[in-house]
């Protein structure tokens, strides 16, 4: 199975502030790779597909990088909506789907 | 505008067989464009793929939950369903149903899970 990581687990930031959130991926899944954020008692929901791609209807704030095992979602400006935790999921395997364990984004 | 909706009971006894169903409206379920899929999250925990079914009937799982997962869809009634025996406490969950993206344009690779339901919460007590 693909082990997906997420660094930090938790982080604290102020609005405005320039957040990012890496994912590692045990092996190597070229760019299947996507980024969810889910909020307390929602559902998660998609931002960043394909490592890069901005899912339909996601503010541009957000942003996704990287390749290979290495990968990282950034959001430019923080937003008193985007408190939240944020996972990262491989759809490499299509044997078996894996999400990272997640990242808290909270208020400083 | 696609929406998703689980439906089923609350709560299962120990041994027993949780039986979900995902209603699937403003879109179809007879579409070789997507993969219906369902996932699951224990309280305060992440998230856990359970498996997969393609309109066909062709279905993929998890394999630390194979042995006890079944996967069904209807056309007819744009809806699939997931089936999961012999359940314990460690099964108690948030289930939630997702669409996965799969061919579109010609073009045929898993993209993310863009379409969600808000969840069923599941406990598995006596």
């Amino acid at each position: 199975d693909i082990q997906m990581t997420q660094s930090p687990s938790s982080l604290s930031a102020s609005v405005g502030d320039r957040v990012t959130i890496t994912c590692r991926a045990s092996q190597s899944i070229s760019d299947y790779l996507n980024w969810y954020q889910q909020k307390p008692g929602k559902p998660p929901q998609l931002l960043i597909y394909g490592a890069s791609s901005l899912q339909s209807g996601v503010p541009s704030r957000f942003s996704g990088s990287g390749s290979g095992t290495d990968f990282s979602l950034t959001i430019s400006s923080l937003q008193p909506d985007d408190f939240a935790t944020y996972y990262c999921q491989q759809s490499y395997n299509s044997l078996i789907f894996t999400f990272g364990p997640g990242t808290k984004v909270d208020i400083k | 505008q696609v929406q998703l909706q689980e439906s089923g009971p609350g709560l299962v006894k120990p041994s027993e067989t949780l039986s979900l169903t995902c209603t699937v409206s403003g879109g179809s379920v007879n579409s070789d464009s997507y993969y219906w899929s369902w996932i699951r999250q224990p309280p305060g925990k992440g998230l856990e793929w359970i498996g997969h079914i393609y309109y066909s009937g062709s279905t993929n799982y998890n394999p630390s939950l194979r042995s006890r997962v079944t996967m069904s869809v209807d056309t007819s009634k744009s809806q699939f369903s997931l089936n999961l025996n012999s359940v314990t406490a460690a099964d108690t969950a948030v289930y939630y149903c997702a669409r996965l993206p799969y061919c579109s344009g010609g073009t045929c690779r898993f993209k993310g899970f863009d379409y969600w339901g808000q969840g069923n919460l599941v406990t598995v007590s006596s």
